[in-house]
């Protein structure tokens, strides 16, 4: 397969806890990366692989993968966190980038 | 640290060739766990991955543009270039250029993108 399938939109209380999902069969042979992208900005990666951090990100956000769904889990959300989440991972052939459709998160 | 800045014309007539460059700054593009990225996001809508280019020339294409896509790369002015052929209102998008990172974690190698560009939106009017 060559898609990675997102929930469009998901919604979290302040202060909760979000799973974000991202299903796909290649994610069964490759890692997934997490982007997070606010109106109007580049996005800017925020975990990739296992559950990596890059300098900056804060430890609220990590990630996971079970067979073909990965997550990215924010444990007490911020406000600051409400953003478009985007996978994105190598397709089934190894020879292509895909992304995800792209989750809205919206902190009430 | 490595930043990405895109550069070209953001109006683009229908049937003609897009065509944006960007500029390396803060490091080298010569590494063979890097390749040089061109992703873009239509107004509203989510990212799509276009292409890459490795420092000595090796590409890869999304199935859905390689007929109308070229990436090249001057490693002398840590620059790399997107072409993309007849184009049409559908490809009206911001385009960012990202290093994908190659990693090996666990036994499997993987990719990230980091740093982006800002991006630039390209406009074709319909």
């Amino acid at each position: 397969s060559s898609e990675l399938t997102q929930d469009p939109a998901v919604s979290v209380a302040l202060g909760q806890t979000v799973r974000i999902t991202c299903l796909g069969d290649s994610l069964r042979s490759y890692y997934v990366s997490w982007y997070q992208q606010k109106p109007g900005q580049a996005p800017i990666l925020v975990i990739y692989g296992k559950s990596n951090r890059p300098s900056g990100i804060p430890d609220r956000f990590s990630g996971s993968t079970s067979g073909n769904t990965a997550s990215l889990t924010i444990t007490g959300a911020q406000a600051e966190d409400e953003a478009d989440y985007y996978c994105n991972s190598r397709d089934s052939t190894g020879d292509h980038l895909i992304f995800g459709g792209g989750t809205k998160l919206t902190v009430l | 640290q490595v930043q990405l800045q895109e550069s070209g014309p953001g109006l683009v007539k229908p049937s003609e060739t897009l065509s944006l460059t960007c500029t390396v700054s803060g490091g080298s593009v010569n590494s063979d766990d890097y390749y040089w990225s061109w992703i873009r996001q239509p107004p509203g809508k989510g990212l799509e991955w276009i292409g890459y280019i490795s420092y000595s020339g090796n590409t890869k294409y999304s199935p859905s543009l390689q007929n109308r896509v070229t990436i090249s790369i001057d490693t002398s002015r840590k620059q790399f270039s997107l072409s993309l052929t007849s184009v049409t209102a559908a490809d009206t998008a911001v385009y960012y250029c990202a290093r994908d990172v190659e990693y090996y974690e666990s036994g499997i190698y993987s990719d990230y993108f980091d740093p982006w560009g800002q991006g630039t939106l390209v406009t074709v009017p319909s």
